[in-house]
């Protein structure tokens, strides 16, 4: 079956701008969660959303937004960007059953310019 | 917060060898403990996971122990090949407050043919 899916691969952005990152989970997997990835840092949590529901937050400011669709493809969004958010997002697709079965997509490289 | 240490940070082997890597974490609530490997510029990989209920997990080269009175577990490598040289994560589900994958920062294991 298919994997997690994450558009786009890599996105350049200028200061001050927005983002929008999309990650389609694994047919069936109701949750995802939202990763952020660093070298200093490593991977940090910024929330989850199941069923539509964002269910945990992580300690980011609220430039960081995301939201889940009926169809449980999750978008992040990021505004007023800052030098600093440049790192690799990644979505985790779950079944949120007994196996858990956290499964990565290949991630968006944001480039803060 | 909740917290997950990892050791050591980075790690060299030769061919053949044994690999141990270790994680501690805070919340003894957490009942999920997933490891995962990441080559460079991929996403990270589910390799091996065990619960709060088992002590130890094996997978062909790869295994888990869990000691939940200390709150560590700890990932070995037997048997090392070339092709393990990646970056392993560990991680807790953590449950207190808010459930969610916590991840150590990483250990870069490289194996020296």
């Amino acid at each position: 079956k298919a994997g997690v899916t994450q558009t786009p691969r890599y996105l350049i952005k200028t200061r001050g701008q927005q983002v929008t990152l999309s990650c389609s989970p694994i047919s069936g997997h109701r949750s995802v969660s939202w990763y952020q990835q660093t070298p200093g840092q490593g991977l940090q949590f910024l929330f989850e959303y199941f069923s539509e529901t964002q269910r945990n937050k992580g300690n980011f400011p609220g430039r960081f937004s995301g939201r889940q669709f009926s169809n449980s493809r999750s978008e992040m969004n990021v505004s007023t960007l800052e030098l600093g958010d440049s790192a690799l997002y990644l979505c985790a697709s779950s079944p949120r059953t007994e196996s858990y079965g956290y499964t990565f997509g290949s991630g968006t490289r944001l480039t803060v310019v | 917060g909740e917290n997950v240490e990892q050791h050591p940070s980075t790690l060299s082997v030769q061919e053949g060898d044994s690999a141990v890597i270790k994680c501690t974490y805070s919340d003894s609530a957490s009942n999920y403990f997933p490891w995962y490997k990441q080559e460079l510029g991929k996403r990270p990989q589910l390799i091996i996971d065990i619960r709060s209920n088992v002590g130890e997990k094996k997978d062909q080269r790869i295994a888990v122990t869990l000691n939940k009175t200390a709150k560590h577990f700890s990932l070995h490598i037997t048997e090392t090949q070339p092709e393990d040289s990646a970056v392993y994560f560990c991680a807790a589900l953590t449950q207190g407050g808010s459930e969610k994958l916590v991840f150590g920062k990483g250990t870069k294991l490289t194996v020296n043919p």
